[in-house]
């Protein structure tokens, strides 16, 4: 089945601790991506990855890290956690292309920092 | 820059009512437009697309076309369900943009019986 898994999906840790939010797909995507989700402000981008090895920010990147080391795996790093960052975060994935691409979602991570 | 504006919700309706939910948009050139889906506790999924003005896209009885005199991608559906409660997402792919989405802030569906 083709999807998009995170995890954990659901955490609960405490300000300055280290933490990685996992992201998988399995459909050999180029492009994937990550979004938070916060209440009266949709979704908002905070980095992506075009290919292995080639990342850049989105539009909220403060605060967070990823690496793309393999095509299948896009962690989110949060090295110093801040309850600012209590958010609902998806990963999503696409095939390269421009127009009709559709991105597949990953099922959300509900982070709480204390 | 890109923004995507939407309906305040949250949109209570009764089943087999008619759903309008307005997008209205702000992107240079010729954007592909979305309306995703998400339902409790899941991510988000999509329910149609349309590239280019005047298309309509089409998906489970939901509807939309593509509007670009009034840069509107407003979702329809003429009779909903209990099971379409859910929060929906417009959102646009701007020109040349190597697939970031631009979301709308989402509007909550309630259904009841």
């Amino acid at each position: 089945e083709a999807q998009v898994t995170q995890n954990p999906r659901y955490l609960i840790t405490v300000t300055g601790k280290k933490l990685t939010v996992t992201c998988s797909q399995n459909m050999n995507h180029e492009y994937m991506s990550w979004y938070r989700q916060d209440p009266g402000l949709g979704l908002r981008q905070i980095y992506y990855s075009m290919n292995v090895e080639v990342t850049d920010k989105g539009d909220v990147p403060e605060g967070y890290k990823v690496s793309r080391k393999e095509k299948r795996n896009f962690p989110l790093i949060l090295e110093s956690p801040s309850p600012n960052q209590t958010s609902l975060y998806f990963c999503a994935s696409s095939a390269p292309g421009q127009g009709v691409v559709e991105q597949f979602f990953g099922p959300g991570t509900r982070l709480t920092v204390l | 820059g890109d923004s995507v504006t939407q309906m305040e919700g949250p949109v209570t309706l009764s089943e087999e009512a008619f759903l309008t939910i307005n997008c209205t948009y702000t992107a240079t050139g010729y954007p592909s437009l979305f309306w995703y889906v998400q339902y409790p506790g899941e991510g988000l999924q999509l329910l149609l697309k349309a590239t280019k003005a005047d298309d309509k896209g089409s998906n489970k009885g939901f509807e939309a076309t593509y509007r670009k005199e009034t840069t509107s991608f407003h979702l329809e559906k003429g009779s909903v369900q209990v099971s379409d409660s859910a929060v929906y997402f417009c959102a646009l792919r701007a020109t040349g943009t190597a697939s970031k989405l631009t979301f709308g802030t989402g509007t909550r569906l309630q259904v009841t019986l």
